[in-house]
């Protein structure tokens, strides 16, 4: 079974650019989580989309932004890129089990704007 | 305001020499505590899920335990392929909103 899928794997933007990730959540799994994680913050919740709407926001400024599509997949958008948001983006698909739920992450997208 | 504090935030351990890590937490109701294992260079990786206070859940040589303030990561004759960041995260009843802590970096020496 394919794991969580993001592209791409690194990306270079320029300050005041903007930039576009993408995530495939495993098949069958409807709800996807975005997070950014940087070595001072560690890993914080961006947004989750459940069947194409937004359930859930964390605390980031209105530069970010996500979508979903009907087939589940994820985009998520950041306009006029500060260097603050040089990060590595997460995203995750829940899951549900026998003995519980959890998120399974994929490898995420290294981001560094210069 | 919701809260999660993993101690220590490193730790280096000989192959073989048990120990725990700790994740304190405050939360207005609680859903889900997770533990994930995360390699440099790669997202996270789901190890448990515990829910209410007295709750235990083993793996190979980890074993996680709740308690209604704290987790507890046992990690038993641990191995060098053990070493990685351990996280640990809430999910509050009222919002839903999963809450991570800033991880403890395992060293495990041959």
């Amino acid at each position: 079974k394919a794991g969580v899928t993001q592209t791409p794997r690194y990306l270079i933007k320029t300050r005041g650019q903007q930039v576009t990730l993408s995530c495939s959540p495993i098949s069958g799994h409807r709800s996807v989580s975005w997070y950014q994680q940087t070595p001072g913050q560690g890993l914080q919740f961006l947004f989750e989309y459940f069947s194409e709407t937004q359930r859930n926001k964390g605390n980031f400024p209105g530069r970010f932004s996500g979508r979903q599509f009907s087939n589940s997949r994820s985009e998520m958008n950041v306009s006029t890129l500060e260097l603050g948001d040089s990060a590595l983006y997460l995203c995750a698909s829940s899951f549900e089990s026998g003995t519980g739920y959890g998120y399974t992450f994929g490898s995420g997208t290294r981001l560094t704007v210069v | 305001e919701d809260q999660v504090t993993q101690s220590p935030e490193a730790l280096r351990l000989q192959e073989g020499e048990s120990s725990s890590l700790n994740c304190s937490y405050t939360v207005s109701g609680l859903r889900g505590l997770f533990w994930y294992r995360q390699d440099p260079g790669k997202g996270p990786e789901f190890l448990f899920t515990l829910y209410s206070a007295g709750e235990e859940k083993e793996k190979e040589r980890l074993k996680a335990t709740l308690t209604k303030k704290e987790s507890f990561l046992h990690i038993t004759a641990p191995k060098p392929e053990d070493s990685a960041t351990y996280l640990c995260a809430v999910q509050a009843n009222r919002d839903d909103k999963i809450i991570f802590g800033k991880g403890t970096r395992l060293h495990i020496l041959p």
